[in-house]
């Protein structure tokens, strides 16, 4: 079974600056989708972005990047100019590609990251 | 366009008692995934349809289950509640829920078991 570990239970971060959110997980499928997710005290969870592992570019989405380093499975959320409305918890999440058995699209959760971003 | 809604935003049961939860899933959404969040953790994967089949399950006890209906729409029914059932709800639609497919979420309906 797929397991997902965010190490860091609290962050924080002045407005403007640069944040980085870690992520490994435990894997032995060499094809999967690895997600961040962040859910804002209103509690609606919403897709920050997403990598497939086939592909060995980093994905960015605006302000959004990760460090994908499959080898040693790792897979960490760098937040560039923060801003207020980043404060929330972040989750990462991993899917695997198969679509049998009982883990058909399936999303394995980290615990999370509280990110706290200070004016 | 919609996106997921929920319903109820919030319950609050006795134990031993039985609880459905609704949820409509983003127009031209054919899955529908149900995750359990207990306060502090990651949401755990409780059942996913797709199809208006059951395509995935969960590491949840018989007392949990679910079905989808014609209009794609899901309801979640837990049985004999107990206090440790007490979580958010979250509903996720998806066009076919796997892959890179992206999952859109409701706000979860928040479920309080006395």
């Amino acid at each position: 079974a797929q397991t997902v570990t965010q190490s860091q239970p609290e962050m924080s971060v002045q407005e403007a600056e640069t944040v980085t959110l870690s992520c490994t997980y435990d894997t032995s499928e060499s094809d999967y989708y690895l997600f961040w997710y962040k859910q804002p005290p209103s509690r609606q969870m919403i897709l920050v972005i997403r990598q497939e592992a086939y592909k060995q570019q980093n994905a960015t989405e605006n302000r959004f990047s990760v460090n994908f380093q499959k080898a040693a499975k790792s897979f960490s959320l760098k937040i560039s100019d923060s801003q207020l409305g980043d404060a929330a918890m972040y989750f990462c999440a991993y899917r695997s590609p198969h679509a049998g058995g009982t883990s058909y699209g399936k999303l394995t959760f980290g615990q999370g990251t509280i990110l706290t971003v200070h004016p | 366009d919609a996106g997921v809604t929920q319903s109820p935003t919030h319950l609050i049961k006795t134990r031993g008692q039985h609880v459905t939860l609704r949820c409509s899933p983003i127009s031209g959404h054919k899955s529908v995934s149900w995750y359990q969040q207990v306060l502090g953790q990651g949401p755990q994967f409780i059942f996913q349809y797709y199809e208006k089949e059951e395509r995935g399950r969960g590491n949840f006890p018989d007392r949990f289950s679910a079905r989808q209906f014609p209009n794609y729409s899901s309801e979640l029914n837990v049985n004999a509640l107990l206090l440790g059932d007490s979580a958010l709800y979250l509903c996720a639609s998806s066009f076919i829920g796997q892959g890179a497919d992206e999952q859109y979420f409701g706000p979860g309906t928040r479920l309080t078991v006395t």
